[in-house]
């Protein structure tokens, strides 16, 4: 059975750093076709993309967070680990981790975690 | 960078088909992705490709695409396919990033 499961903390407090794992069962991390990308999802809003990471280790970051966000993985745990830095109350959200899988031209997110809520209070 | 553009809100009758759109520059060189999301459930794909449907998903979904607009049918919209829907697709950039639209509550009458 394939599956991804986010762990980390509940609550962080303003300017801490967050840091989330991913793991992965069920397909290995360093399969040429996939990837793992982390995407969040404020209450009561959009969802949005943050990092990925390809089994090269290859990475990529939202333009708007990359400062901020640092993706790795450890292939022989299978875990994928996101750190962010900085945490603001905006930061609240639920946040997902899920694997891409690559038939070129074709790149779709086909599974996905359940989420891990995480807010940021003081 | 690039948007995906989708209405925030559609709804349909029982029965009846329902279109969802998502426009954006990056559909016109990218597949878009569909997913369904449920009040706190994750999202779960349902289209993505050309018009592909993973297994488990009801043939009553389907995908297409016509320069920069996506769209999501569901044929004949059953009250279990009332939830959130939201597109993505690579960034127009030309670099590996992701966007996701911000996405379609679907209400079934």
């Amino acid at each position: 059975q394939v599956t991804l499961k986010e762990s980390g903390p509940v609550l962080v407090k303003p300017t801490e750093t967050l840091t989330l794992t991913c793991t992965v069962s069920g397909f290995s991390l360093s399969n040429a076709r996939m990837g793992v990308s982390w995407i969040r999802q404020p209450p009561g809003k959009a969802l949005e993309w943050l990092a990925h990471i390809f089994s090269n280790d290859e990475k990529s970051y939202s333009t708007s967070l990359k400062s901020r966000l640092t993706i790795s993985k450890d292939t022989s745990k299978s875990q994928v680990v996101l750190t962010m830095t900085n945490m603001d109350p905006v930061d609240t959200a639920t946040y997902y981790c899920a694997r891409m899988n690559i038939v070129a031209p074709v790149e779709y997110f086909d599974l996905w975690g359940r989420g891990t809520l995480v807010t940021v209070s003081s | 960078s690039s948007e995906l553009t989708q209405d925030p809100a559609v709804s349909v009758a029982l029965g009846q088909t329902v279109r969802i759109t998502c426009q954006g520059d990056s559909l016109r060189s990218y597949y878009a992705s569909w997913f369904q999301q449920k009040p706190g459930q994750a999202p779960v794909l349902v289209i993505y490709g050309k018009n592909i449907r993973p297994s488990g998903i009801p043939d009553r979904f389907s995908g297409s695409s016509s320069g920069n607009t996506a769209s999501l049918t569901i044929t004949g919209a059953q009250a279990e396919d009332e939830a959130d829907y939201y597109c993505s697709s690579r960034d127009s950039s030309g670099n590996h990033l992701w966007v996701f639209g911000g996405g379609t509550k679907l209400t079934v009458l």
